[in-house]
């Protein structure tokens, strides 16, 4: 069956610690995005990449870091110096061809201790 | 700002009635408008998307898109109570980067 995976469902993350989000993709999507959703709130856009070895920031990239060396791969590092990093965050991938949807993983919650 | 505008609800309809969804955007460049439905703790799963003016029909569900007034809507025939919950709009501003609204809570009673 041909999808996105998220690991893990759910992280939990120290103080100072960096902590990083695995996207895994066998649809052969070329273009991969990273997301937030902090509740009551919309969908906020991380990275995106549409192409190996090749990413932009999105709206909210600071206290973030990412990796393309796979196509079917986009891992998301979560920084010591995002402050608030309490948050769902959701893994798509699209084809990266005009008016074509992008499908999402099943997301991972990531909580402070 | 590229903005999407959604009523956060949330909407409340009796079984078996019509739910009309509303989403307004500020971008006259978009180019395609996707509905995506989000169940509480779940991720969001794609319904329908529209990228000409006028009304596409998918089963139960049908997007309306009006370019000229910026806005497209979801409506939901014979609204069954799984059909509860947040339903994202999104749309693609032609650089095949989405900006989401926050979504409108539909709550659907028996």
């Amino acid at each position: 069956d041909g999808g996105i995976t998220q690991s893990p469902k759910y992280l939990f993350r120290k103080e100072g610690q960096n902590v990083t989000l695995s996207c895994e993709q066998n649809l052969n999507h070329d273009a991969m995005y990273w997301y937030r959703q902090d509740p009551g709130q919309g969908l906020r856009l991380i990275y995106y990449s549409q192409i190996v070895n090749d990413f932009q920031k999105g709206d909210i990239a600071e206290g973030y870091s990412v990796s393309r060396e796979k196509k079917e791969s986009f891992p998301l590092t979560v920084t010591s110096a995002q402050k608030n990093p309490t948050a769902f965050y959701l893994c798509a991938s699209d084809p990266d061809k005009l008016n074509q949807p992008q499908h999402f993983g099943d997301g991972t919650r990531l909580s402070i201790l | 700002q590229k903005e999407v505008e959604q009523n956060s609800g949330p909407l409340s309809v009796p079984e078996g009635a019509i739910a009309s969804l509303n989403c307004t955007y500020s971008d006259r460049g978009s180019q395609s408008f996707f509905w995506y439905r989000q169940y509480s703790g779940k991720s969001p799963e794609l319904i329908m998307f529209i990228y000409s003016n006028g009304d596409k029909e998918d089963g139960r569900f049908t997007a309306q898109l009006n370019k000229a007034s910026q806005y497209v809507s979801l409506l939901i025939r014979d609204s069954q109570p799984s059909d509860s919950a947040t339903y994202l709009c999104a749309v693609n501003t032609g650089f095949q980067k989405l900006v989401f609204g926050t979504g409108t809570r539909l709550l659907v009673s028996p």
